[in-house]
C-alpha cells in the first residue's frame, strides 16, 4: 500500500528558512498537499502541488517535487514563531476509483527567538 | 462560510463504555470522510461517505465502530464498547466533489479528542 514518510523533528531560528522534506511510494499520486497542524487544532491545508510540475511557489512557501526520486519539499522562508506547528505531507490516492488522502507521520518544526 | 464543526471538543471515557461523536460539514459538501490520529501519528482514514453513502470503510473496525450520514449532510461516529487504543483525535472532514472521484481540497474540523481509561 501506499506510504508517506517525514523526518519527525525540525528546528530552526526565527527568520531562518525551514525545509520539510517528504517521500511517498505511489507512482499513480496525481496530487500532493502539505497540511499544518496547530496545537489542539485540525490540519490547515497550505499548499498542493500536481504531480506534472516541479515547483510551486505561494508567497513564503516553495513546494519542490522530484517525482524520478518520490521526494517533496516544503520550504518555509522568513520562518517566524507562529510557523511552529506540525506539517503532514500527503498523497492523493486514486486507486479505488474514489479520491483520499494517505497521510505521513508528520514533522514538528520548532520556532526559536 | 462556516467551517467543519465537531463535537464535542473532548470526552474522556472507560474501557467498555460507549462514545458518539458528530461533524456538520461545510454547506453543500458532498464528501465526508472520519479520521484518526493516534498521539505522534497522521490522520488515517476510517469512512468516507458521498452523499449518504459509504464509498470507502476498509480501514473501520467494524466490531466496534460504526458511522452514518444520514440525509447526506451531518454524520455521527460510534465506538461501541471502546477499548484503550481507540484513544485518538477523530477528526472529520468534508469536501465539495458531488463524485468523489476528483482529488478536491478536504477541509478539516477541529477534532474530537478521545481518552480511554
Amino acid at each position: 500500500g501506499e506510504d508517506v514518510e517525514q523526518s519527525l523533528f525540525l528546528s530552526v531560528r526565527e527568520g531562518d528558512s525551514s525545509v520539510i522534506n517528504c517521500t511517498y511510494t505511489d507512482s499513480s499520486s496525481t496530487y500532493l498537499y502539505w497540511y499544518k497542524q496547530e496545537p489542539g487544532a485540525g490540519l490547515q491545508l497550505l499548499t498542493y502541488i500536481f504531480s506534472n510540475m516541479d515547483m510551486k511557489q505561494d508567497q513564503r512557501l516553495t513546494v519542490l517535487l522530484n517525482k524520478k526520486d518520490k521526494h517533496l519539499s516544503l520550504r518555509i522562508a522568513d520562518t517566524q514563531t507562529g510557523d511552529s506547528a506540525i506539517y503532514f505531507c500527503a498523497e492523493g490516492d486514486m486507486n479505488t476509483g474514489f479520491q483520499k488522502l494517505v497521510f505521513g507521520t508528520g514533522t514538528r518544526l520548532l520556532v526559536s527567538p | 462560510e462556516a467551517g467543519v464543526a465537531q463535537s464535542p471538543r473532548y470526552k474522556i471515557i472507560e474501557k467498555r463504555q460507549s462514545v458518539a461523536f458528530w461533524c456538520n460539514p461545510i454547506s453543500g459538501h458532498a464528501t465526508l470522510y472520519w479520521y484518526q490520529q493516534i498521539l505522534g501519528q497522521g490522520p488515517k482514514l476510517l469512512i468516507q461517505f458521498q452523499n449518504n453513502g459509504v464509498v470507502d470503510d476498509s480501514q473501520l473496525p467494524k466490531d466496534r465502530f460504526s458511522a452514518e450520514r444520514l440525509k447526506g449532510v451531518d454524520s455521527t461516529l460510534k465506538i461501541q464498547p471502546a477499548k484503550l487504543e481507540d484513544s485518538a483525535v477523530y477528526l472529520c472532514a468534508s469536501s465539495l466533489d458531488r463524485e468523489a472521484r476528483r482529488l478536491e481540497t478536504q477541509y478539516f474540523g477541529p477534532g474530537t479528542r478521545l481518552l480511554v481509561l
